[in-house]
């Protein structure tokens, strides 16, 4: 079963503006994992932040994880419009790439011109 | 970056027939290959675990003899659909994760099957 919850389920900004996303998760993890997903495609890791992290940045991205709460944030920057897509938080249990990886509800991020 | 290739990237098919979608990571070796399924607007529900040599392992729910997962080799896993229904309709993603122990998980770029 899914064990991420995402909010909000869609957004909509303009450009320019900043994108916030929030994660939520039920069980204790190793790491949190945010990837994007165009319409129909496949999907692009984004991010990695692990367990004993606070935040983490990649150019105009910048990830929280507030492991007390088993939340966790995506904030995109300065969006543009090629930033719409779908953003969705993935948690890993266990070390190693052999556990599973359970996906959020995801959000579905319009940035318009 | 690891690349994985998913063949075909669209398939139609009548119901009752069987469909097979291929993964393949193109420049690595894969010991583990995950299958998931995606219906429109929702997020990836992980359908099976297969591992090099060895059964797949299936999430709860999955019916086994209908997704049909063969991981043959390091670098190619098969799924096919067997005696295809119109709710088989999906899009299916497979990812991959190499041998050297990354954190990161390869995504292929997802095939598109509708049964009619």
């Amino acid at each position: 079963s899914q064990q991420g919850e995402e909010d909000p389920q869609a957004l909509s900004i303009q450009e320019g503006e900043n994108a916030t996303m929030n994660c939520s998760y039920k069980t204790s993890i190793n790491n949190l994992q945010w990837y994007r997903q165009n319409s129909g495609r496949g999907l692009v890791h984004l991010i990695l932040i692990r367990s004993n992290e606070r935040e983490k940045h990649s150019g105009r991205l910048r990830v929280t994880l507030d492991t007390s709460k088993k939340s966790s944030s995506l904030l995109i920057t300065a969006s543009r419009a090629a930033d719409t897509a779908s953003y969705f938080c993935a948690t890993r249990r266990l070390s190693g790439t052999a556990s599973k990886l359970t996906f959020g509800t995801g959000t579905r991020l319009q940035v318009t011109l | 970056g690891a690349v994985v290739s998913q063949h075909p990237s669209r398939v139609i098919c009548k119901s009752g027939t069987s469909v097979k979608i291929e993964c393949r990571s193109l420049d690595f070796q894969a010991t583990t290959m995950f299958w998931y399924r995606q219906f429109p607007k929702k997020s990836l529900m992980l359908m099976a675990t297969s591992n090099e040599g060895s059964k797949a392992t299936y999430e709860q729910g999955v019916e086994k003899d209908k997704f049909l997962i063969n991981h043959a080799s390091l670098t190619l896993s098969t799924l096919t659909v067997t005696s295809a229904h119109p709710e088989d309709s999906s899009f299916y993603i497979c990812s991959a994760v190499g041998t050297s122990g990354v954190y990161e998980q390869y995504f292929g770029p997802g095939t598109r099957l509708t049964v009619t």
